[in-house]
């Protein structure tokens, strides 16, 4: 059973390109979460989803960032004309339900915005 | 709101050294208390978790007590070993969370020297 995977996991833009961030889920995990690392911190909740839908995007910036997770496919979160700011580790969870930490991170995706 | 603060690293230790990395917490009830090692490159491993007070968790010769009096989950270990070398994150989930949504401290790199 593979664990959660994240793609790519280097991820290399200029400044004012679109990032794209893939997530897929373990297998029967419905429940996918996003988190941004930024250089020597901790990590930052985003957005929490289900399938096909947004459940909590507090956490989220009101530009620029948007978050999916269709019924088909990975989660993908995505970055449109990308700052040097938004350079940071994302790292991807996912879980069967809502038991209290009950979930698995990916290995994240490093974006760095020349 | 609900945060965690971690004690700054790096930590360094030799060998077989004591460990002990300090975690406090503001919440409101009772939370549930994580913590999770990020080896370099790699994503979060969920190290051990308390869910209730005076819970202790254990993993791999780590140990936190849950202390609600103190609003601490302190990470210990009575001898560390190189392969400690990382970094660790204290988190907590509010007893109020439904989505289960982690707020983390600021992470605290350890430094084992042979």
């Amino acid at each position: 059973n593979a664990g959660v995977m994240q793609n790519p996991r280097h991820l290399v833009r200029r400044r004012g390109q679109e990032a794209r961030l893939r997530c897929s889920p373990m297998k029967g995990h419905s429940h996918v979460y996003w988190y941004r690392q930024l250089p020597e911190e901790g990590l930052k909740f985003m957005v929490y989803l289900q399938k096909e839908n947004i459940i909590d995007e507090s956490g989220m910036p009101k530009e620029r960032f948007s978050a999916e997770f269709p019924k088909e496919g990975p989660s993908i979160l995505r970055i449109q004309q990308v700052v040097r700011g938004d350079s940071a580790a994302y790292f991807c969870a996912s879980s069967p339900d809502t038991r209290k930490g009950g979930y698995t991170f990916g290995s994240g995706t490093r974006l760095t915005v020349v | 709101g609900d945060s965690v603060t971690q004690m700054e690293g790096p930590v360094t230790l030799s060998e077989e050294a004591f460990l002990t990395i300090n975690c406090t917490y503001t919440a409101t009830g009772y939370p549930s208390l994580f913590w999770y090692v990020q080896y370099p490159g790699e994503g979060l491993q969920l190290l051990l978790k308390a869910t209730k007070a005076d819970d202790k968790g254990s993993n791999k010769g780590f140990e936190a007590t849950y202390r609600k009096e103190t609003t601490s989950f302190h990470l210990e270990k009575g001898s560390v070993q190189v392969s400690d070398s990382a970094v660790y994150f204290c988190a907590l989930i509010p007893a109020s969370n439904a989505g289960n949504m982690l707020t983390f401290g600021g992470g605290t790199r350890l430094m084992v020297k042979p």
